[in-house]
């Protein structure tokens, strides 16, 4: 399996819900950020946890990661029908020094009103 | 989406066509990407730029040809594709991709279909 590989592929909750998305990797890192796209358009950079950080905060979302396991979730408090979006982790490899990131294949996340 | 633009949004056109895609980003960014995104696959690294040098090229096939004048401008010019590489092409940039906290921002992409 490939670097960056989000979990679950699909996710469908109600509006006011939480929603939590992982990811995992495989090679050591400096960063792991996560995106967002809504269908069709460019993504947008969510929020970015350095490897030596455990956990980050930016409005409603958290995120944590976890170096040892290799793996970050992602977490939408009270979730909105406007949420609804793919959501990608993306990971910086040590390897290529920030040359390149490397995306999952993302989560589809639907907030239904 | 307002600080990295790509023109066309949508393009249509035949395997023997020649068409260029153009990506403009205004942040002052010193490193620029092509990827390349189809469905049900994670985005794919196409070329990568910094200070207008080619830094990677993801051995991409040679009937996509980027190109990047300066540091605001990077093109993506096509020539006898195939129905495969029918995709959604996202451009971005972002300060300088030897920094350790490179967060990448992306156009909104051009939608091409290969007839």
């Amino acid at each position: 399996s490939q670097q960056g590989e989000e979990d679950p592929q699909a996710l469908s909750i109600q509006e006011g819900e939480n929603a939590t998305m992982n990811c995992s990797y495989k090679t050591s890192i400096n960063n792991l950020q996560w995106y967002r796209q809504n269908s069709g358009r460019g993504l947008v950079h969510l929020i970015l946890i350095r490897s030596n950080e455990r956990e980050k905060h930016s409005g409603r979302l958290r995120v944590t990661l976890d170096t040892s396991k290799k793996s970050s979730s992602l977490l939408i408090t009270a979730s909105r029908a406007a949420d609804t979006a793919s959501y990608f982790c993306a990971t910086d490899p040590q390897e290529t020094s920030g040359s390149r990131l490397t995306f999952g294949e993302g989560t589809q996340l639907t907030v239904n009103p | 989406e307002t600080g990295v633009t790509q023109t066309p949004r949508h393009l249509v056109m035949g395997m023997t066509n020649k068409k260029s895609l153009k990506c403009e980003q205004h942040l002052g960014h010193n490193a620029m990407y092509w990827y390349k995104q189809s469905a049900k696959k994670p985005l794919e690294l196409m070329f990568v730029y910094s200070l207008e040098e080619r830094v990677e090229n993801n051995s991409v096939p040679s009937r996509f040809s980027p190109e990047c004048p300066n540091s605001s401008h990077l093109f993506l010019h096509l020539h006898t594709l195939q129905p495969e590489d029918s995709a959604l092409y996202l451009c971005a940039s972002s300060r300088y991709p030897g920094l350790t906290y490179n967060e990448q921002f992306f156009g909104p992409g051009t939608r091409l279909t290969v007839l």
